[in-house]
């Protein structure tokens, strides 16, 4: 079955910092793969997708590159700010209509001013 | 653009006893709805799926009828768990499934459910 590992958390970085967060995917077929973040006390909200093989998602200026030869979807952001902490979701769905999200474990971003 | 407001946030209650978590769809009707399920540590695992005016389908290894899921209007969409235990300690959330976002899913802010 489908399924997606994150890496270890909690994650504090100081602001201005860079940021990786791994991701990596089992699955059949050419799922599409999401990002989604959940601030404190909101609901999740997608953040940034890829739908095909070497398609770059990008928003907020954070970005994760859909790579099929080593099936990761890493998130990555030159500059943290103390607004993106938060909680990050990795994410996939497989083909097909009535496809379900698969997610990751999440992981706590704290961002130091 | 589209809300799902979901209460309580957090709830705790005595072994035994039910509790009732609501999903309401704000501004768009929800004739979707996903029910998930977040223990410590694990990741977010899809416990059952609800159309509106029909019965649920749940995941394989999900009781029916401790997870009891009601979806009678396109605006409300309620989990109760049933005789809960400390074991039902866990994160819930509920997702719409709405036209109005790019990924097609509304999601609440979630509900921390502690049983003692």
């Amino acid at each position: 079955g489908n399924s997606v590992t994150q890496m270890e958390g909690p994650v504090t970085l100081s602001e201005e910092a860079f940021l990786t967060i791994n991701c990596t995917y089992t699955a059949t077929g050419y799922p599409s793969l999401f990002w989604y973040v959940q601030y404190p006390g909101e609901g999740l909200q997608l953040l940034l997708k890829a739908t095909k093989a070497d398609d770059k998602g990008s928003n907020k200026g954070f970005e994760a590159t859909y790579r099929k030869e080593t099936t990761s979807f890493h998130l990555e952001k030159g500059s943290v700010q103390v607004s993106d902490s938060a909680v990050y979701f990795c994410a996939l769905r497989g083909p097909g209509a009535n496809s379900k999200l698969t997610f990751g474990k999440g992981i706590t971003l704290s961002v130091r001013p | 653009g589209a809300v799902v407001s979901q209460h309580p946030s957090w709830v705790i209650c005595k072994s035994g006893t039910s509790v009732k978590i609501e999903c309401r769809s704000l501004d768009f009707q929800a004739t979707t709805m996903f029910w998930y399920r977040q223990f410590p540590k694990q990741s977010l695992m899809l416990m059952a799926t609800s159309n509106e005016g029909s019965k649920a389908t749940y995941e394989q290894g999900v009781e029916k009828d401790k997870f009891l899921i009601n979806h009678a209007s396109l605006t409300l969409s309620t989990l109760t768990v049933t005789s809960a235990h400390p074991e039902d300690s866990s994160f819930y959330i509920c997702s719409a499934k709405s036209d109005g976002t790019k990924d097609g899913y509304t999601f609440g802010s979630g509900t921390r459910l502690t049983v003692v």
